[in-house]
């Protein structure tokens, strides 16, 4: 079975540029959870989708974060514009339903802002 | 909102040693998922315990929740190289079922 993918595995940009990440999940798992994780620190849910619905974006900044789950497979998460505080590893999720059950993670992208 | 606190933070073992890291939460717990990440890379599952009292083991490490259900532990016997890497703890969050975590304990084998 494969696993999440996401891509790229590194980015590094200027403060004020935009980027965008992207997942694919495991095939057939409806929930989708994007993560940021600061260096030191655990993993902080960003957005959570159920299909291509949103579950809660509660921490999302939005004013300059945004995701989609365009026809409730693949995702992106994209940041416009960017802010050195946003360095950090972007992990994406997927679990077969939303509950007590296992979440599958990608391998991360890891983000430098300079 | 469910605040968890792993301690120790850090931990640096001798191979062959036991080591405990402790995971411990500001509410109920209704499930409690143990992550292993390596430096860099994604997370990967080890265990998930619901029930007051349940304790499971993967190989060399076991995971025990309480019977009050705020505090689980994770213990490896006879530690490995193969071992070391970020530990984390993560439970149902308050939003219904998106994990939240806890900081991790980083741990370190030494031949």
């Amino acid at each position: 079975e494969a696993g999440v993918a996401q891509s790229p595995r590194y980015k590094i940009i200027e403060k004020r540029q935009s980027v965008a990440f992207w997942c694919n999940p495991i095939s057939g798992h409806a929930t989708l959870y994007w993560y940021q994780q600061i260096l030191g620190q655990g993993p902080k849910l960003l957005i959570q989708f159920q299909n291509n619905g949103v579950v809660d974006d509660s921490q999302l900044p939005k004013d300059r974060f945004s995701a989609e789950r365009l026809k409730g497979v693949d995702s992106t998460l994209k940041i416009q514009p960017a802010k050195l505080e946003d360095s950090a590893v972007y992990l994406c999720a997927s679990s077969l339903v939303a509950g007590s059950t296992e979440a599958f993670f990608g391998q991360g992208t890891r983000l430098t802002v300079v | 909102s469910q605040e968890l606190e792993q301690s120790p933070q850090s931990l640096i073992v001798q191979e062959g040693k036991n080591l405990t890291i402790n995971c411990t939460s500001s509410k109920t717990l209704y499930g409690l998922y143990w992550y292993k990440q390596k430096y860099g890379e994604g997370l990967i599952f080890l265990m998930m315990l619901q029930k007051g009292g349940e304790e499971k083991s993967h190989e060399k490490i076991t995971a025990k929740l309480d019977e009050k259900k705020q505090q689980s532990s994770l213990h490896i016997t006879a530690s490995q190289p193969s071992h070391a890497g970020i530990y984390l703890c993560g439970a149902d969050g308050d939003s219904g079922y998106a994990l939240n975590f806890g900081k991790g304990t980083s741990l370190l084998v030494t031949p």
